[in-house]
């Protein structure tokens, strides 16, 4: 059990394009969904908590208006990268919390964007 | 605010080898801890966790103690095998802080046959 899956799994997009990601968890419902991005052989960095059925809360210095997430149900989130460049190049994961109690969290298997 | 430091790798070692990762931690309150593993191309999977002091995370060999006096959770592993090459995440989290994790900046391990 707990299972998210992202989809694309890899995706390459030209500069200027938009791409959306997704996160679902498959066998639970998770109110509050996380973004994260992680650079080359660093670690994860928070970009912003998604809840669902409102706005999500965005990380100091992440562009709110560049990456659109969006959690419509309580099993998807969605996150657009929107007029992309080839610096929005990075490995995209996404983690899922439970709505209850102990408030697990379970990771997707991660986005590769390359923006060419 | 919150952090996690953990010893820069990467690590290498030969199978059967024992293996230890460092993590020590800065918070506020009553942390819970954690140990992630990635493996080559995938997503973070939970390793082990704890949720208060020495209480003691174990799965698939790894153990890890929560140690409030050094507001430490080392990683170990007596017999490390090649499958176990993966990068190590040590992290934590707070509910005051909605329970958003806080990661180290993750250990690369390489076990050699």
């Amino acid at each position: 059990g707990a299972v998210v899956s992202q989809h694309p799994s890899w995706v390459i997009c030209k500069s200027g394009t938009s791409v959306k990601i997704e996160c679902r968890s498959l066998d639970f419902q998770a109110t509050t969904m996380f973004w994260y991005r992680q650079f080359p052989k660093q670690s994860l960095m928070l970009m912003a908590t998604s809840n669902e059925g409102s706005k999500a809360t965005y990380e100091q210095g992440v562009e709110k208006d560049k990456f659109l997430i969006n959690h419509a149900s309580l099993t998807l989130s969605t996150l657009t990268v929107t007029s992309a460049h080839p610096e929005d190049s990075s490995f995209y994961i996404c983690s899922a919390r439970t709505s209850g109690a102990p408030y697990e969290q379970y990771f997707g298997p991660g986005t590769r964007l390359t923006v060419t | 605010g919150d952090s996690v430091t953990q010893m820069e790798g990467p690590v290498t070692l030969s199978e059967e080898a024992f293996l230890t990762i460092n993590c020590t931690y800065t918070a506020t309150g009553y942390p819970s801890l954690f140990w992630y593993v990635q493996y080559p191309g995938e997503g973070l999977q939970l390793l082990l966790k704890a949720t208060k002091a020495d209480d003691k995370g174990s799965n698939k060999g790894f153990e890890a103690t929560y140690r409030k006096e050094t507001t430490s959770f080392h990683l170990e592993k007596g017999s490390v095998q090649v499958s176990d090459s993966a990068v190590y995440f040590c992290a934590l989290n707070r509910y005051a802080a909605g329970n958003k994790l806080t990661f180290g900046g993750g250990t690369r391990v390489l076990v050699k046959p």
